[in-house]
């Protein structure tokens, strides 16, 4: 069964600073998915990760993929008020479109 | 492209009746469909697999007498939720496997039981 640590689960950072969100998971898996969820809202897709050693940045926002230490990362860079929300991993199940386990999420909150 | 489109996106029913979610696919076939529940603060739980034309594949401990799942034809797909209870009361959301792009997601529907 595949399991995924996400940490920290609640973080508040100031605007400027930067940050990193990690995402540990047990099993082999052939994706890893970034998500962002706002209040009340569905989730908005952020990165898929394909291979070992993908870095994708879009923005302030940058994910890499390390697939032999089961590793993903979210960094922030000098993070804006924006950016508040709660950001979901989620690696693939199964071998193939199997759906997807999520992490517990990273409630995160920039303040100015 | 590949928008899933889900109805209602709030409703509030009483204990004991039933409620019914629709997930459309606008642009594209849903071959497979994928239902989660969010309770508040927490994370989202894939509760059940959807693939058109054959039954759902329940995750385990979720009851499949009382979660309905329909998915008829490629564009639609259907999560009824019978004799609901306040512990139902929860964010279903359904999302859609889309080759060669991953998964895109509905709406959420709110569901609250009084």
């Amino acid at each position: 069964e595949l399991k995924v640590e996400q940490n920290p689960l609640f973080l508040s950072m100031q605007e400027g600073k930067n940050y990193t969100i990690y995402c540990n998971y047990s099993t082999t898996s052939d994706r890893l998915y970034w998500y962002r969820q706002d209040p009340g809202k569905s989730l908005e897709s952020l990165f898929v990760l394909l291979s070992n050693g993908a870095v994708k940045q879009e923005g302030r926002l940058m994910a890499s993929l390390d697939t032999k230490a089961r590793l993903s990362t979210l960094h922030i860079t000098a993070a804006v008020h924006d950016l508040s929300a709660t950001y979901f991993c989620a690696p693939e199940r199964g071998g193939g479109a199997d759906g997807l386990t999520f992490g517990k999420g990273t409630h995160l909150i920039i303040q100015p | 492209g590949a928008v899933v489109s889900q109805h209602p996106s709030r409703v509030i029913c009483k204990s004991g009746t039933s409620v019914k979610i629709e997930c459309r696919s606008l642009d594209f076939q849903a071959t497979t469909m994928f239902w989660y529940r969010q309770f508040p603060k927490q994370s989202l739980m894939l509760m059940a697999t959807s693939n058109e034309g054959s039954k759902a594949t329940y995750e385990q401990g979720v009851e499949k007498d009382k979660f309905l799942i329909n998915h008829a034809s490629l564009t639609l797909s259907t999560l009824t939720v019978t004799s609901a209870h306040p512990e139902d009361s929860s964010f279903y959301i359904c999302s859609a496997s889309v080759l060669n792009y991953g998964y895109t997601f509905g709406s959420g529907t709110r569901l609250t039981v009084v």
